[in-house]
């Protein structure tokens, strides 16, 4: 079975600090991609980045990064120097090939950022 | 680029009456899918279509809810006998040929069943 978990609900951070939303997915396929969207208050759902299983390697942009660890089924997210226009709710998806690109998505994690 | 657009942004209705949700993918994206936002149940896939077909129906909770994709673009969600539980925000994505498995979303349709 496929399956997104994030475990952090909600996080609330005061601007300028760094924040890590984890996800953490389960898959028997050996090809997936997995994804990270932004939903803020206004509700669309905003696409961040998307990464195949075969691209371990990490990646920047800007104040955001993400780490991708197959070992541990973990794709993290870090915002860096975080600002106010961060707030959002944040959701991981896996999509397996075999799935006609049905996107799973965890439960989301609510950030708050402080000013 | 104009992005997926999607109407009505809101919408109440009564329970029992039916209800069509319009969306429109972005120009060229060939893949089109729905999903639903619920409260209680988070976001989930409810029906994928790749030009005129749907392959996956999977995610269509009851024989109430259909959909059908014309022209391979617009896509119409009917939902028929609505039910409390059908109040949710409804979300349309499309997809280039090229790279399917990257979902644009639009705004979403806020439908609200009394």
């Amino acid at each position: 079975a496929q399956k997104v978990t994030q475990a952090q609900t909600e996080i609330s951070v005061v601007e300028k600090e760094d924040v890590t939303l984890d996800c953490v997915y389960e898959t028997r396929d050996t090809t997936y991609y997995l994804f990270w969207y932004k939903q803020p208050p206004s509700g669309e759902l905003v696409f961040l980045i998307r990464r195949n299983s075969f691209d371990e390697q990490n990646e920047i942009s800007g104040r955001y990064s993400w780490n991708f660890q197959k070992s541990t089924s973990s794709f993290n997210f870090t915002i860096t120097a975080s600002q106010v226009v961060d707030s959002a709710v944040y959701f991981c998806a896996l999509i397996t090939t075999g799935g006609y690109n049905k996107l799973i998505f965890g439960a989301g994690t609510r950030l708050a950022v402080h000013p | 680029g104009a992005g997926v657009s999607q109407s009505p942004s809101n919408k109440v209705t009564e329970k029992g009456k039916d209800v069509e949700l319009r969306c429109d993918p972005i120009s060229g994206h060939t893949a089109l899918y729905w999903y639903r936002q619920s409260l209680g149940q988070g976001l989930e896939f409810l029906i994928y279509f790749q030009g005129n077909s749907a392959p996956d129906k999977s995610g269509l909770p009851s024989d109430r809810f259909s959909a059908e994709r014309t022209g391979g673009s617009v896509s119409t969600l009917t939902i028929q006998r609505t039910q409390q539980e059908d109040s949710a925000v409804y979300l349309c994505a499309s997809s280039p040929r090229d790279r399917q498995e990257t979902q644009y979303f639009g705004p979403g349709t806020r439908l609200l069943v009394l």
